[in-house]
């Protein structure tokens, strides 16, 4: 099946740090990347989506400047945190998708296994 | 904007027991509804997809059940082990494009030896 690898899988920083995220689509390519925040004993809420080689599109409320995501290549998307604080402390996931194989818009969202970013 | 609704929040059951999850959600244009499970600190499993035209699925102990005109679909656990103690969560893909999925706040369920 098709596998999604996130990295680092934990991290810990002081303020002020900028922290990248990877998610690697392993055995497929992933034409479509998400990117999602959890907070604790909260759902799962969208942040940005993001198409290879076009810039991401972000909700309402997510700010472009401090998360930036670059999707370069068709198996590798990048999240970056730049100048983290405490409140950006939370669990970040990363999905893809596969849109050119047959299946068309049915294919399924496959996720990473997570990241958790804790500000100090 | 399509919202999803899980309940309860949580659920405590005793080891053995039938149990049934709820989740619901605004907008019935959807292409898919999924079910999920996260263990503390983990990523996603995904558990049963149901498609927009079928009614239910169904995979060991699970079976999960879809009213897409009503906006609800049903998670039954069947025989309960402490080993499904997790959260579940459940989503659904609307019909336009390449949307992404959209999130219940899930339900944390503890099954209790």
């Amino acid at each position: 099946g098709a596998v999604v690898s996130q990295h680092p899988s934990w991290v810990i920083c002081k303020s002020g740090t900028s922290v990248k995220i990877e998610c690697r689509s392993l055995d497929f390519q992933a034409t479509t990347m998400f990117w999602y925040r959890q907070f604790p004993k909260q759902s799962l809420m969208l942040m940005a989506t993001s198409n290879e080689g076009s810039k991401a599109t972000y909700e309402q409320g997510v700010e472009k400047d401090k998360f930036l995501i670059n999707h370069a290549s068709l198996t590798l998307s990048t999240l970056t945190v730049t100048s983290a604080h405490p409140e950006d402390s939370s669990f970040y996931i990363c999905s893809a998708r596969d849109l050119r194989t047959g299946g068309g818009s049915n294919q399924p969202q496959h996720f990473g296994d997570g990241t958790r970013l804790s500000i100090l | 904007k399509q919202e999803v609704t899980q309940i309860p929040a949580a659920l405590s059951v005793p080891e053995g027991e039938n149990l049934v999850l709820n989740c619901s959600f605004t907008d019935s244009a959807i292409y898919n509804l999924q079910w999920f499970r996260q263990d503390p600190g983990k990523g996603l499993t995904s558990l049963l997809l149901i498609q927009s035209s079928q009614r239910e699925q169904t995979s060991g102990r699970l079976n999960a059940s879809l009213d897409k005109s009503s906006g609800r679909s049903t998670l039954y656990i069947a025989a309960s082990q402490p080993g499904d103690s997790a959260t579940y969560l459940c989503a659904v893909r609307g019909l336009s494009g390449n949307t992404p999925l959209v999130f219940g706040k899930g339900t944390r369920l503890s099954v209790i030896a």
